[in-house]
């Protein structure tokens, strides 16, 4: 059955550092793999997702995310964080129409 | 167009009783999956319907049941509460079984349970 990792369950940046969240995947066929958000006191929200087609994804809020087959990583990349991306995230992958998620990075940035 | 609405949005219970949620999906959606967050566990699934059918169930005892309506408006129900039942219950509602291929998930905000 298909599992996602999230490196790192706490994650702290300063204000217009990079981000960089960490996801592997494993699946028995070709993932379909997604990064969703979380927002306190709210449900979830999609971010971005990877299809098959171009490996680099683009998403909401200037966030974007690598396919790496070779590594079988799926990372969550913003260049410059803002306070408003303080949240929860969640990595998620899709087999057979069965999604399973990361248990998700909290991330905190500071001013 | 409307959201996934789950109500009540907050509950208070004591051991032993029971509590029953709803999820409204969004129109035109007829699958709704359930899940459960805990800051311990994160989030696990609890089980998914599709046009009335239980599609999906996760490690849950029989205690969570469920069952979706001709309407696509679901509920979950948790009979004899434990403490560790205390968790925000969350309800996400898509076209296609699982989201389908897109994998898109739109989720409501959550019922947040306490038991006491």
């Amino acid at each position: 059955a298909q599992s996602v990792t999230q490196l790192g369950s706490h994650v702290s940046v300063s204000e217009g550092a990079l981000v960089l969240l960490r996801c592997n995947y494993s699946s028995s066929v070709p993932p379909y793999l997604f990064w969703y958000v979380q927002y306190p006191n709210q449900g979830l929200q999609l971010l971005l997702k990877y299809t098959s087609a171009a490996t680099l994804v683009k998403g909401i809020n200037g966030f974007e995310a690598e396919f790496k087959k070779s590594e079988t990583s799926f990372h969550l990349t913003k260049p410059s964080a803002h306070m408003s991306d303080a949240a929860e995230y969640f990595c998620a992958v899709s087999e057979y129409n069965d999604m399973r998620f990361g248990a998700g990075t909290r991330l905190t940035v500071k001013p | 167009k409307a959201g996934v609405t789950q109500t009540p949005r907050y509950l208070i219970k004591t051991r032993g009783q029971q509590v029953t949620l709803s999820c409204s999906p969004i129109s035109g959606h007829r699958s709704v999956s359930w899940y459960q967050q805990t800051p311990g566990q994160g989030l696990q699934f609890l089980f998914e319907y599709f046009s009335e059918t239980q599609r999906n169930k996760g490690n849950f005892p029989g205690r969570f049941s469920g069952r979706q309506f001709s309407n696509s408006r679901s509920e979950m129900n948790v009979s004899t509460l434990e403490l560790g039942d205390s968790a925000l219950y969350l309800c996400a509602s898509s076209l296609r079984a699982s989201g389908g291929a897109t994998g898109e998930l739109f989720f409501g905000e959550g019922s947040r349970l306490t038991v006491l």
